[in-house]
């Protein structure tokens, strides 16, 4: 079974400064995608950005970008020049790739992003 | 414009009744997932269904219940069995062949 760890309950960051969120999971699954969720205080939950296994490369959009480490199973976002509305709970997430897409959650980390 | 609508936002409940929590989409999707999130956790999957008239348990299927009569519905029955249903409740839906999910809005379902 899949299983995701986000280790850091809660973190806080300057406004405009830059942090990083840690994830890790677990699989023996080859073929998956990997995402970041942003859950703001609405709990509209959003996707942040993606990440499919079998790209190297590292996703980016605007001002979040991912580290995907394949063998060490290892998947953070780092937020720069960090803003207010920034502030919320992310989630870390796992789909794999068969079966429904069925996506396993971890259990978030709650920034502060304070002025 | 095109979503999943969930209703109602808040809902409560004595212990002991059955509820019913809406889910509608118009984006088209075929799949629909029904997730539940209780604080510190992140969201665990109740039941998916990638097809109308057909829908498998998630990791936490007991004390609910699904149907999918329409491609467009996707209502979740939490029963009395299930121990503690006071939680928050998120509908997503996703297109075949494509890999993120929509999510609604959620209903907050107290139980007392």
């Amino acid at each position: 079974a899949q299983t995701v760890t986000q280790s850091q309950p809660e973190m806080s960051v300057q406004e405009a400064e830059t942090v990083t969120l840690s994830c890790t999971y677990d699989t023996s699954e080859s073929n998956y995608y990997l995402f970041w969720y942003k859950q703001p205080p609405s709990r509209q939950m959003i996707l942040v950005i993606r990440q499919e296994a079998y790209k190297q490369q590292n996703a980016t959009e605007n001002r979040f970008s991912v580290n995907f480490q394949k063998a060490a199973k290892s998947f953070s976002l780092k937020i720069s020049d960090s803003q207010l509305g920034d502030t919320a709970m992310y989630f870390c997430a796992f789909m794999k790739m068969a079966g429904g897409f069925k996506t396993i959650f971890g259990a978030g980390t709650r920034l502060f992003v304070k002025a | 414009d095109g979503g999943i609508t969930q209703s109602p936002k808040y809902l409560f409940r004595k212990e002991g009744q059955n509820v019913t929590l809406s889910c509608e989409q118009n984006l088209n999707h075929d799949a629909m997932y029904w997730y539940r999130q209780d604080p510190g956790q992140g969201l665990r999957l109740i039941y998916y269904s990638q097809i109308v008239n057909d829908f498998q348990k998630g990791d936490i299927a007991e004390g609910y219940s699904v149907s999918r009569e329409k491609k467009e519905s996707f209502p979740l029955t939490v029963t009395s069995a299930q121990k503690n249903p006071t939680a928050f409740y998120l509908c997503a839906s996703r297109r075949d062949g494509t890999y993120e999910q929509y999510f609604g809005p959620g209903t907050r379902l107290t139980v007392t």
